[in-house]
């Protein structure tokens, strides 16, 4: 069955200590592996396309790496504004184009 | 700043009442997406077009749920009728999938059942 699956659910970090977050795939034939910020009440932001294993993306102090069966989030020296929950999501060529399927996401908390 | 829009942002409703949700998605994009978000499940997908045409709707509760897009610039999400276990976050996503898989959501309607 191909799913996402993110972890940890829940991460607390004090503000600049860095960390990384997990999300394992399990699809047949990934397209694309998208991650996401979700604010409290607010819909899911955007923030990086990966399509292949070895790839790298970076925005301010979050980059995005991805294997051929894992993508990881790394935070360096994280701040308060940081603070969210993180989305991660494939979309596959067994599936139909465009289709997601997402992680339950991790619950970012960052403490001043 | 092209964004997805969503109508309304609160809804609450008592049990039996019709609820309808709509969604202006991105101008130009030709795929729509519906999303309901609940603490237990996460994001499951409900339905989706591309073009305007229904591609699936396979996560729906065919009984109670209907989606359409009576045009390009307009997706609506109907419950009737409603019941308290339909209490959630919907979300509309739009994306163009010659532009890759990218889906862009709008702010989401918070619906309650009572």
């Amino acid at each position: 069955e191909d799913q996402v699956t993110q972890s940890p659910e829940a991460l607390r970090l004090q503000e600049g200590e860095s960390s990384s977050l997990n999300c394992s795939y399990t699809v047949s034939g990934l397209r694309g592996l998208f991650w996401y910020r979700q604010d409290p009440g607010k819909g899911p932001e955007f923030l990086f396309t990966l399509y292949s294993a070895g790839e790298e993306k970076e925005k301010e102090r979050l980059k995005a790496t991805l294997t051929k069966k894992e993508s990881f989030l790394h935070i360096t020296a994280p701040k308060p504004e940081d603070s969210a929950t993180y989305l991660c999501a494939a979309s596959h060529y067994g599936g139909s184009q465009g289709n997601l399927i997402f992680g339950k996401g991790t619950k970012l908390s960052v403490k001043p | 700043d092209a964004r997805v829009t969503q109508t309304p942002r609160h809804k609450v409703t008592e049990m039996g009442q019709e609820v309808t949700m709509r969604c202006q998605p991105i101008l130009g994009h030709n795929t729509v997406f519906w999303y309901r978000q609940t603490m237990m499940q996460g994001l499951e997908l409900l339905a989706y077009f591309r073009n305007r045409a229904p591609l699936d709707d396979s996560g729906m509760p065919k009984d109670r749920f209907s989606a359409e897009m009576p045009d390009a610039t307009l997706a609506t999400l109907k419950i009737q009728p409603s019941e308290p276990r339909d209490s959630a976050v919907y979300f509309c996503a739009s994306g163009l999938v010659a532009g890759g898989d990218t889906q862009y959501f709008g702010p989401g309607t918070r619906l309650t059942v009572l």
